[in-house]
């Protein structure tokens, strides 16, 4: 099984760019065996599915974030990237990096809370 | 994309069943076989627990088990016990590579 670490700022401000990492241990990002995703949920609601990423670099977002959104991986490092720009506090959640095999989530991060505020 | 929609609360006493609903359109659960289904326990990240509708992962108890029929997937908790008390969210498949979650119900063991 896989280990999944997120690391981020904890703290923005409105109209910044987050920038998110996840740093995989216990295997390779350069594998056709599945999609490196984002998942968030903001505080007290529910999940929402962000975006994945192919070791080929295919990328697919949700529709409603596809404008600010932009992943990356780098498999020299085993580590996939997650960049969203004009951040609100809407934006504000818990973000959680996965494994997607087939259509469902397997491995998980333990999330990091972002927050937005001014 | 909307979220499916499922119960915002279910609960039943040790030992009885329990059986969670998710509905969607023919855009997603009704248009395919590529229903999950997620178990969270406060300050937890989430575990699934059926995937592909029916299949249930490697170490997952066969007391849970999945079902659909048309746009409406559902979850079955059976012989609920007291670790089985947590929020539940779905999730599916969408048209265009697209994927959508439930709006979770929160499972409450009486």
């Amino acid at each position: 099984q896989l280990q999944l670490q997120e690391s981020g700022p904890g703290l923005m401000r409105p109209s910044e760019t987050l920038s998110l990492t996840c740093t995989v241990s216990g295997g390779s990002t350069y594998t056709s065996s599945f999609y490196w995703g984002w998942i968030r949920q903001p505080p007290g609601k529910g999940l929402e599915w962000i975006g994945n990423i192919y070791y080929t670099g295919t990328t697919y977002y949700n529709p409603s974030l596809k404008s600010r959104l932009t992943m990356s991986a780098d498999t020299s490092k085993n580590q996939f990237s997650l960049k969203l720009t004009s951040v609100t506090a809407a934006d504000t959640a818990v973000y959680y990096c996965v494994t997607q095999r087939g259509y469902h989530y397997v491995d998980w991060g333990q999330g990091t809370l972002v927050t937005v505020s001014s | 994309q909307s979220a499916l929609t499922q119960p915002p609360s279910a609960s039943g006493s040790p030992g009885q069943s329990v059986t969670i609903s998710c509905t969607g359109t023919s855009s997603d659960v009704g248009g395919y076989d590529y229903v999950s289904w997620y178990q969270q326990h406060p300050g937890k990240a989430p575990k699934v627990m059926i995937y592909e509708v029916t299949k249930r992962p490697s170490g997952v108890p066969d007391r849970f088990s999945g079902s659909k029929s048309g746009n409406t997937a559902s979850l079955t908790v059976s012989g609920l016990q007291t670790e089985d008390e947590a929020e539940y969210y779905c999730s599916s498949y969408a048209d265009n590579n697209n994927y959508v979650f439930g709006t979770g119900t929160k499972v409450t063991v009486l």
